[in-house]
């Protein structure tokens, strides 16, 4: 079962804007990430917020984490056409464990 | 190093014949996790290794799923008989012994069609 839910299920946006995407989960979690799919391909890790980090960045991508809401958002700054892709995030319960994948946004990117 | 490889890419069968997917994990990772993609169902965990022994696998269908990781180096996991409704993309991915602090890394997946 998915334990996270990501909102929106669709955002298309115009080259340059900045991007924001929501995930929001249901119990208490040991780390959070995110990972892009591109069409057809398997998908690729982007970056990993710990439950006692609030935010972090990597590059054009920042991504917050607000565990008495269980909630986290994934916010891409001045997009690009290549950021097309769906973008899950998923939610990890100990150091060693399996995550579970939320429902996924797919972000469009218009020229 | 050539990251998580899977085959085959594609795989077309009739119902009720056997299938069998196979992944190659990165060297060093010990853990081999085994997922489903559906767009109905989104990504779902069937089952995963750590050193080579199953941890979990209550995500699995069905009896008719099975999955061995007979050493670090390879896993298969094996539909008999294949149904239409297990048409899907399977994806293996493994991750590092420090467990998933550093995320997983994905196989490019297997496009299962059972007609």
């Amino acid at each position: 079962s998915q334990q996270g839910e990501e909102d929106p299920q669709a955002l298309s946006i115009q080259e340059g804007e900045n991007a924001t995407m929501n995930c929001s989960y249901k119990t208490s979690i040991n780390n959070l990430q995110w990972y892009r799919q591109n069409s057809g391909r398997g998908l690729v890790h982007l970056i990993l917020i710990r439950s006692n980090e609030r935010e972090k960045h990597s590059g054009r991508l920042r991504v917050t984490l607000d565990t008495s809401k269980k909630s986290s958002s994934l916010l891409i700054t001045a997009s690009r056409a290549a950021d097309t892709a769906s973008y899950f995030c998923a939610t990890g319960y100990s150091s060693a464990s399996k995550i579970i994948f939320g429902s996924g946004t797919r972000l469009s990117i218009r020229p | 190093d050539a990251g998580v490889i899977q085959s085959p890419r594609h795989e077309v069968t009739e119902m009720g014949q056997e299938v069998t997917l196979r992944c190659k994990p990165i060297s060093g990772h010990n853990s081999l996790f085994w997922y489903r993609q559906t767009m109905m169902r989104g990504l779902e965990l069937l089952i995963y290794f750590n050193n080579n022994v199953p941890i979990d696998d209550s995500g699995m269908p069905e009896d008719r799923f099975s999955a061995k990781m007979p050493n670090a180096s390879f896993s298969t996991l094996k539909i008999q008989p294949s149904e239409p409704r297990d048409s899907a993309v399977y994806f293996c991915a493994s991750s590092e012994p420090t467990g998933n602090l550093y995320g997983y890394t994905f196989g490019s997946g297997t496009r299962l069609t059972v007609v």
